[in-house]
């Protein structure tokens, strides 16, 4: 079944302080990796989507990376706007062959001030 | 102009009780989903429509029954609500349905069933 683990479940940085989160997940056959980030009370927004190993992606203070078991998210001199939850998920398969997204249970970021 | 709503945000019930919440979106998009965010905040899909038809159902009990009037829309009915239904229901439409596509998601409901 296909899984993903992320890692820490919760990071305090200090506003300014680079960091990485951590996806590890086990799928059979990566059809994608999907970074999203979840403010409290809303819904997921979207981010990144990675297909294949050493892809890489940036958005402002963002970047996310992938290898063949892994993907991680690196956030470079943080603000306390960056305080979010953040999802991964990886593209499985169902058992009818749909394709279905499967989520991680997140990082808490919080970057203090 | 949100682009996927949910209606209503915050729904309480008691056990027993049916209940519906309802989902539109304005982008355009032919494939709708509905996700449920639990106490642990792992967030698993339940239901997928592609042009109103369906095409996952991840083991979800039948008390719960979506139904799709049309591209725009996706609505999810309880029957017979337990407490373990108690949760985030998260509405989602993306493009297509494969990985090409990222999903969009609406505020959520949060459903408590006492």
């Amino acid at each position: 079944e296909d899984q993903v683990t992320q890692s820490p479940e919760a990071l305090r940085l200090q506003e300014g302080e680079s960091s990485s989160l951590n996806c590890s997940y086990t799928v059979s056959g990566l059809r994608g990796l999907f970074w999203y980030r979840q403010d409290p009370g809303k819904g997921p927004e979207f981010l990144f989507t990675l297909y294949s190993a050493g892809e890489e992606k940036e958005k402002e203070r963002l970047k996310a990376t992938l290898t063949k078991k892994e993907s991680f998210l690196h956030i470079t001199a943080p603000k306390p706007e960056d305080s979010a939850t953040y999802l991964c998920a990886v593209q499985g398969l169902t058992q009818g062959g749909s394709e279905k997204l499967v989520f991680g249970k997140g990082t808490k970021l919080t970057v203090n001030p | 102009d949100t682009a996927v709503s949910q209606t209503p945000k915050y729904l309480v019930t008691q056990m027993g009780n049916d209940k519906s919440i309802k989902c539109e979106q304005n982008l355009g998009h032919d494939t709708m989903y509905w996700y449920k965010q639990d106490s642990k905040k792992f967030l698993k899909i339940m239901f997928s429509y592609n042009n109103k038809e369906l095409i996952i159902n991840e083991t979800v009990p039948n008390r719960f029954s979506p139904k799709s009037p049309d591209k725009a829309h996706l609505n999810l009915h309880i029957n017979s609500l337990e407490l373990g239904d108690s949760a985030v229901y998260f509405c989602a439409s993306s493009q297509g349905w494969d990985s090409s596509y990222e999903q969009y998601f609406g505020p959520g409901t949060r459903l408590t069933v006492t």
